[in-house]
């Protein structure tokens, strides 16, 4: 079946470094994607998305890549911050499907380490 | 900005009792989703719903049931609560062409 998944499920760094999240998809006609993050306790929070006319966008510290060729998704964060610790999780929809209903990925838990 | 509200953030029920986990939205959303969220299994559908009085299966709707009499409202059921439901509970909206708002959460513990 089609699935949505994650290169690494931990992410370790330093504050100040940048951060690199990844994330495989297996739909190849999936044309809409998301980020989200998720801090312990709440729900998960939208971060930036991005449709498949695109390769690039980016939002405030963060930039969305998406390589359509090798179905690969990326979240950069810049600058990472301590408040930026959180579970982040990749979710992707395909607009001839149902309702708009996503397909999520299982997370990556990211540490910063002051 | 997005708001998705949801009745509860912390619930403790009795094995057998009927829950009710109320979801409201303010952005006039058509879609309305209810998942649960747990380690190691990540975000699964519960139901959802795409207009008033209509609703749809997800992934997990045994043991659950749902009502959205009005657009802004949507409401998870379960009919008689068990233990394997202790779970977190998040309630999403959406339009037509936009991403999922989610709720802060219901965390729901069945003894």
């Amino acid at each position: 079946g089609e699935s949505v998944g994650l290169h690494l499920p931990t992410l370790s760094v330093q504050e100040g470094d940048n951060s690199i999240i990844n994330c495989a998809y297996s739909n190849s006609a999936s044309d809409y994607f998301i980020w989200y993050k998720q801090e312990s306790g709440k729900g998960p929070q939208f971060i930036i998305d991005i449709r498949s006319n695109m390769d690039k966008r980016q939002g405030q510290r963060v930039t969305v890549l998406l390589n359509k060729t090798v179905k690969h998704l990326s979240l950069q964060i810049a600058a990472t911050q301590p408040g930026d610790s959180a579970v982040y999780f990749c979710a992707e929809n395909w607009s001839g499907g149902s309702n708009y209903k996503l397909t999520f990925g299982k997370g990556t838990l990211l540490t910063v380490n002051p | 900005d997005v708001k998705v509200t949801q009745s509860s953030r912390y619930l403790v029920k009795r094995t057998g009792e009927k829950v009710f986990l109320e979801c409201v939205q303010d952005m006039d959303h058509e879609n309305m989703f209810w998942y649960r969220q747990d380690p190691g299994l990540g975000l699964r559908l519960i139901y959802f719903s795409y207009d008033v009085k209509m609703k749809e299966k997800g992934d997990i709707p045994e043991g659950y049931s749902v009502s959205r009499e009005k657009k802004e409202r949507f409401s998870l059921i379960l009919e008689s609560a068990s233990t394997n439901q202790t779970s977190m509970y998040l309630c999403a909206s959406s339009s037509s062409t936009d991403t999922q708002y989610f709720g802060p959460g219901t965390r729901l513990t069945v003894l």
